[in-house]
């Protein structure tokens, strides 16, 4: 199985400022077709994990541009640009490279 | 803008069989693979099944495998997992998501709990 490894934020962060989020995969994420199969979600408190992007680097529909994924094959990183209120919460990445499909244990970000 | 609403939830001793429904709306339900995914109390995030977009094929992590099924009724627009020889760890939310390119929608989830 690919182990999905993240990292941890210096919290909190100050609104305003930006937060960088890393991901490390057990295996590269890139497939034959040459595109990378990494998930980033964010889950506010109380609620449903929503998708920020996908393919690596792809921002979901309606996701502000504030946040932007990045990476090679096994390092992979999301920045929000700008922090606000609205966007603490546990970020998480997915590999959809193959199955079994995995998350990274999650990282919380808090404002201040 | 795609909806999913999960249903079926409860307490069940270990042992017993619970079967959840995901009743899926705005969107063409046919199109979209679809996937169950389980967050234990305070936990993180852990993948409990795919079924593609026709039923034909179906993927679980061992940890279900063997005691949870998915189907999906295309017609009814309705996702479903059978989950039978319940465990006290599979106590979670329980979250069905519409798969495109990435996991586009979710349903609010629904709370399993496995217990005498």
């Amino acid at each position: 199985d690919i182990v999905m490894t993240q990292g941890v934020l210096p919290n909190p962060v100050p609104s305003g400022e930006s937060a960088s989020i890393t991901c490390r995969s057990s295996k590269s994420l890139v497939y034959k077709d040459g595109k990378t199969y990494l998930n980033w979600f964010l889950q506010r408190p109380g609620q449903s994990p929503q998708l920020l992007t996908y393919w690596m680097s792809t921002r979901a529909s309606g996701v502000s541009d504030r946040f932007s994924g990045s990476g090679s094959g096994t390092y992979f990183t999301l920045k929000i640009s700008r922090v606000r209120a609205e966007d603490a919460g546990v970020y998480y990445c997915q590999q959809v490279r193959e199955y079994p499909l995995t998350f990274g244990s999650g990282t919380k970000l808090e404002i201040k | 803008e795609g909806q999913l609403v999960e249903s079926g939830g409860g307490l069940v001793e270990p042992g017993r069989s619970l079967k959840l429904s995901c009743a899926a709306s705005g969107f063409t339900f046919s199109n979209y693979v679809m996937d169950w995914v389980r967050q234990a109390p305070k936990k993180g995030l852990e993948w409990v099944a795919s079924i593609s977009t026709g039923g034909g094929n179906t993927y679980y992590p061992d940890s279900v495998k063997g005691r949870f099924t998915i189907s999906r009724d295309n017609a009814k627009s309705t996702l479903y997992l059978q989950m039978n020889s319940l465990r006290s760890e599979d106590t979670a939310t329980y979250y069905c998501a519409a798969v495109k390119t990435g996991f586009d929608y979710w349903g609010q989830g629904v709370m399993v709990t496995v217990s005498s």
